[in-house]
């Protein structure tokens, strides 16, 4: 079946570090990738969707600029937190799919820590 | 908007026990429904899924029927093993399509030998 594989699983880091975060599809094409977050006890909530070769489509409320997503080809996308803060501490995931007519396949999702 | 509410958990079952997880839904017209398996460690999985009124998604034993009377899709499963251990997400998605889906908070299963 459709992998998709994420890294890292974990991360720990200063306040105002940067991380980025992998995101690859291993075995089809993935023409959309989304990254979501989640919240203690709280549902996935969809951050972004980004198409290959074009820029994001950011969720109301997150700021582009603090979450970097990049989508330069058709089997990996990243996201990057530029300038951590303990806020910004969550579980993040991300899918993919070949075409808006195929199921969304996730990554096993990265648990993020800020000190 | 679009939103899902389905029990926090978690719920704890003995292996051979009937299981029932309540979603209910809020969209307007006929959206798409789902519910998402995570088991320990790994991604989120798709279990099964309805697109319209009266349709029944199964598999592996679990089954979902979408209701639009009582916006409802409630997972069941009539007699649950310990390998069903998992954490289970109702989902929902415009109609016709799998992008921008929705989300419930998940629900904690956990099955005792």
């Amino acid at each position: 079946g459709a992998v998709v594989s994420q890294h890292p699983s974990r991360v720990i880091c200063k306040s105002g570090t940067s991380v980025k975060i992998e995101c690859r599809s291993l075995d089809f094409q993935a023409t959309t990738m989304f990254w979501y977050r989640q919240f203690p006890k709280k549902s996935l909530m969809l951050m972004a969707t980004s198409n290959e070769g074009s820029k994001a489509t950011y969720e109301q409320g997150v700021e582009k600029d603090k979450f970097l997503i990049n989508h330069a080809s058709l089997t990996l996308s990243t996201l990057t937190v530029t300038s951590a803060h303990p806020e910004d501490s969550s579980f993040y995931i991300c899918s993919a799919q070949d075409g808006n007519d195929q199921p969304q396949h996730f990554g096993d999702g990265t648990r993020l820590s800020i000190l | 908007g679009n939103s899902v509410t389905q029990m926090e958990g978690p719920v704890t079952l003995s292996e051979e026990a009937f299981l029932t997880i309540n979603c209910t839904y809020t969209a307007t017209g006929y959206p798409s429904l789902f519910w998402y398996v995570q088991y320990p460690g790994e991604g989120l999985q798709l279990l099964l899924k309805a697109t319209k009124a009266d349709d029944k998604g199964s598999n592996k034993g679990f089954e979902a029927t979408y209701r639009k009377e009582t916006t409802s899709f409630h997972l069941e499963k009539g007699s649950v093993q310990v390998s069903d251990s998992a954490v289970y997400f109702c989902a929902l998605s415009a109609p016709g399509g799998y992008q921008k889906v929705t989300f419930g908070i998940g629900t904690k299963l956990q099955v005792i030998p």
